[in-house]
């Protein structure tokens, strides 16, 4: 069967640095998004990668490993807002988007 | 107005009432998905609708039906509910199904079944 492991609940101190893995059994592969849920609110679109190595945006980084079939977010600089969900999903080969069940991030001041 | 629109934001109904959920999409999308998320459990995709057309129903009871009469609206209408479909239902639209851009999300209509 297709799953995505992601960790449960993680917490974190303000201003520091926090990895939030994914790993992924799946049929096929054609990229990994991350969506930031904040409680009540919409998931919004993070990052996406399809290609190995690591993507930057901003006080945000994703990196992807195909051979590993293994993915983390990186959060730096970690404020207060950065209080949310994030969900892992990667797109199979039918191209079919299998969830995580997202990871709870608590920052503490 | 911009994004993903979804209305009424929660709902509460008894098992024998019908009732619907409606989303809107102002970005020109030609895909619309209704999902699933229940607390600690990945997001179950429900339907898909492409161009208009149902191109996915995961196993969905009939108890839920989808509606889509143009690009823009989802409806997902819901006729004697069980308890266990208390959750909350999340409309998404993208560019087109089975591409390779991402999912506008609304916010989600919190419906719980007593």
């Amino acid at each position: 069967g297709q799953n995505i492991d992601q960790p449960t609940e993680m917490t974190a101190t303000e201003g520091a640095i926090v990895q939030i893995n994914c790993t992924y059994q799946t049929s096929g592969f054609n990229g990994l998004f991350w969506y930031q849920q904040h409680a009540g609110e919409a998931p919004t679109f993070l990052s996406y990668n399809v290609l190995d190595g690591l993507e930057e945006k901003g006080r945000f980084s994703s990196f992807l490993s195909r051979s590993k079939g293994y993915s983390y977010l990186l959060l730096k600089e970690l404020q207060m807002k950065d209080s949310a969900s994030y969900l892992c999903a990667v797109r199979d080969s039918n191209y079919q988007l299998i969830w995580g069940a997202g990871t709870k991030l608590i920052i503490k001041p | 107005e911009t994004g993903v629109t979804q209305t009424p934001r929660h709902l509460v109904m008894g098992m024998t009432n019908k009732k619907s959920l409606k989303c809107e999409q102002h970005l020109g999308h030609n895909a619309m998905y209704w999902y699933k998320q229940s607390a600690k459990k990945p997001l179950e995709l429900m339907f898909v609708y492409n161009f208009k057309e149902q191109t996915e129903n995961n196993s969905v009871p009939s108890r839920f039906s989808p509606e889509c009469p143009n690009s823009s609206h989802l409806f997902l209408h819901l006729h004697t509910l069980q308890p266990e479909d208390s959750a909350l239902y999340l409309c998404a639209s993208s560019q087109e199904s089975g591409g390779v851009g991402e999912l506008f999300f609304g916010e989600g209509s919190r419906l719980t079944v007593l």
